[in-house]
Order: C-alpha cells, then structure tokens, then sequence
C-alpha cells in the first residue's frame, strides 16, 4: 500500500462548510497527488505536489485548495463544499527513479448535502 | 484534458475464459501503467511497463508496451471471480509529472 492513509475515510458535511482532507505517507515521497473519482469521468487530478511548499493545479483544480507543510502530508481543503463536490477522493504518491510510478491511498468518499 | 482511448468499456465473460483490453492514445507515452480497482478500494497497480515493445507478466496478467509508445494492452489469462473489478490504463509523458488516465474496463465474470 506505500504506506499512504487518507483520513477521514468517510464525511458528509452540508452546502457552504469547510472540508479538509488529509493524506499521509510514511516513506518520504517527493511527489503526492490529490485525485477525484466520479461515475463517467474516471480519475482526475485535482492538485499536486512536487515538495514542501510546492503545489501546481490539475485539470479540475476550481473551487479546492491545497497545502503541503510537511514531506509525510498534503491536505486538500475545500474552502466552501459545494454539492458538484461530492465524490470520492484519492491521494497517490509518486515514486522516482526507474520505477517511476504512481501508488493510490485507499480515499475518502465525501458527501455534501 | 488528454485522455487514453481505453477499450472495451465493459466485459461479460464466463469464468475461466481469457480476457484483452487495450489503451491506445495519439501522444507518445515513457510509461505506461495497469491498475485494478476493486468497489470501496484505492486502484491498486498490477504492471508498470518503461520500455516500448517490453513485455511484462505477474501471474495471470500480462501486458505490453507498444512498439509505437502510443499504446498498451492488459491480458488476463483463465480469469476467476476475483479479476472482476475496475481495469485503468496510464500514461505518462515524458517529463511530465503527471498521469493521463483511461476510463476503464468494468471486468464481470458470471460463475
């Protein structure tokens, strides 16, 4: 599993609350992604990281947040739950080198009413 | 945004019969990678593939990269009812840091 949690793994929260998501590693990857999965639209990307501090926006960044304070965690935040936001969420990391790949953490299903 | 061309979208097949589904995509790809997805689970990778034309196995499943790096295919031999899942294809681009995903193949098997 490369050592990846999500937590929580489970939210239902209403329209117009803050929501922040937490991923964890513990083998000191430089790389971590944030990833929505919808029926009809597979997986995308959301936000990355390529370091501490160091964030750029995926292709469905609107309306999300990011920060990475610490290599072991990534937080996605979203600042103010819209409904189109619920879904389920995955966080991967990156492995470098010759085996240069991408391993996924378990997700957080979020429901926003 | 770029997406693979992943084919078929769904599969019905009887148990113990062999299964092929394939990626094929307009940009040249270093990396291409197979995952399963089971319900309630994170995709979990099966086969990482880096050069064109190699050939990978682990266990039943077996993929390759195509000569033209513009495509990949996934084959699972005698299939059992754990294959049944979620089958996505990805690529990456040459430095690029990030993934370009198919929509994947939903695997039925009936008993």
């Amino acid at each position: 599993d490369a050592g990846i949690t999500q937590s929580p793994r489970h939210k239902v929260t209403e329209t117009g609350t803050p929501v922040t998501l937490r991923c964890h590693q513990t083998e000191n990857h430089r790389y971590m992604y944030w990833y929505r999965q919808d029926p009809g639209h597979g997986l995308r990307l959301i936000h990355y990281s390529y370091g501490v501090k160091d964030t750029d926006k995926g292709e469905v960044s609107d309306g999300y947040s990011v920060s990475r304070s610490k290599t072991e965690d990534f937080l996605l935040t979203l600042e103010s739950a819209t409904s189109s936001q619920t879904s389920v969420y995955f966080c991967a990391i990156r492995t470098s080198g010759s085996t240069d790949t991408q391993y996924f953490g378990p997700g957080t299903r979020l429901t926003v009413l | 945004g770029q997406q693979l061309n992943q084919s078929p979208q769904s599969m019905f097949i009887q148990e113990g019969e062999d299964v092929s589904m394939n990626c094929t995509s307009s940009s040249i790809f270093n990396t291409w990678l197979w995952y399963k997805q089971d319900p309630g689970e994170g995709p979990v990778l099966l086969i990482a593939l880096y050069k064109a034309g190699e050939l990978t196995s682990n266990g039943r499943l077996t993929a390759q990269f195509g000569i033209t790096r513009k495509d990949s295919f996934l084959n699972i031999s005698a299939s059992i009812p754990s294959d049944v899942g979620i089958y996505f294809c990805a690529g990456q681009l040459s430095g690029a840091q990030k993934l370009v995903f198919g929509q994947g193949t939903r695997l039925t098997i009936n008993p």
